[in-house]
């Protein structure tokens, strides 16, 4: 079993709806967790922490369900511009800090 | 802003060749690490480092080394380069514990 999953996708979705993508990891001492964005050929981008009670970042929510062992974004209203590569990042200290990445999901918006 | 810079967006080289990439740092990070990233597999780390001098081997260290002897750059080597190192590195660095901040990638090619 991978230490973060995430579904690869796509994800094809109209301008304007709301999107969700789960992320689970294995490692119940996971410690911090983050999402990242990646667009097409370029670097991933930190896009946003997710902290233990959930946080909103504009059209963006991250949730974190530590029992379940899954964290999750939430995409409202999507624009065209969001269509990238979500990628979801678990540091774990037992592991020495590493970050673990998921494989990621693509996201394509059409109008 | 956090610039890493990575010394070539694309290269080309042939099989059995050394190649060094070169990664540099402005924000005096102390944790530097090397990825590839290849289609169906997401990220996945080479070689890290803590310190000054210090390297640790990521998941898939075969075949590449490491080297940083100053605290701003991390270099990566392929001691003989081949075909299934064609792939696109990523350098990354970051505070403990904290999110990584990624270079531009070098998208390698080995003919």
């Amino acid at each position: 079993r991978k230490e973060v999953e995430q579904d690869p996708g796509p994800f094809n979705v109209p301008e304007g709806a709301t999107v969700a993508f789960n992320c689970t990891y294995s490692n119940s001492a996971s410690q911090s967790f983050f999402w990242y964005r990646q667009d097409c050929r370029k670097e991933p981008k930190l896009l946003m922490s997710v902290y233990s009670s959930g946080n909103e970042d504009g059209r963006f929510t991250a949730q974190l369900n530590r029992a379940s062992q899954y964290i999750s974004l939430l995409i409202r209203d999507s624009k065209l511009s969001d269509s990238a590569t979500y990628l979801c990042v678990v540091i774990s200290y037992n592991q020495g800090g590493k970050l673990i990445f998921g494989q990621g999901t693509e996201l394509s918006v059409k109008p | 802003d956090v610039k890493v810079t990575q010394s070539s967006r694309y290269l080309v080289k042939r099989t059995g060749e050394k190649v060094f990439l070169e990664c540099v740092q402005d924000m005096d990070h102390e944790n530097m690490f090397w990825y590839r990233q290849d289609p169906g597999l997401g990220l996945r780390l080479i070689y890290f480092s803590y310190d000054v001098k210090m390297k640790e081997k990521g998941d898939i260290p075969e075949g590449y080394s490491v080297s940083r002897e100053k605290k701003e750059r991390f270099s990566l080597i392929l001691e003989s380069a081949s075909t299934n190192q064609t792939s696109m590195y990523l350098c990354a660095s970051s505070l403990p514990g904290q999110p990584q901040h990624f270079g531009d990638g070098t998208r390698l090619s080995i003919l």
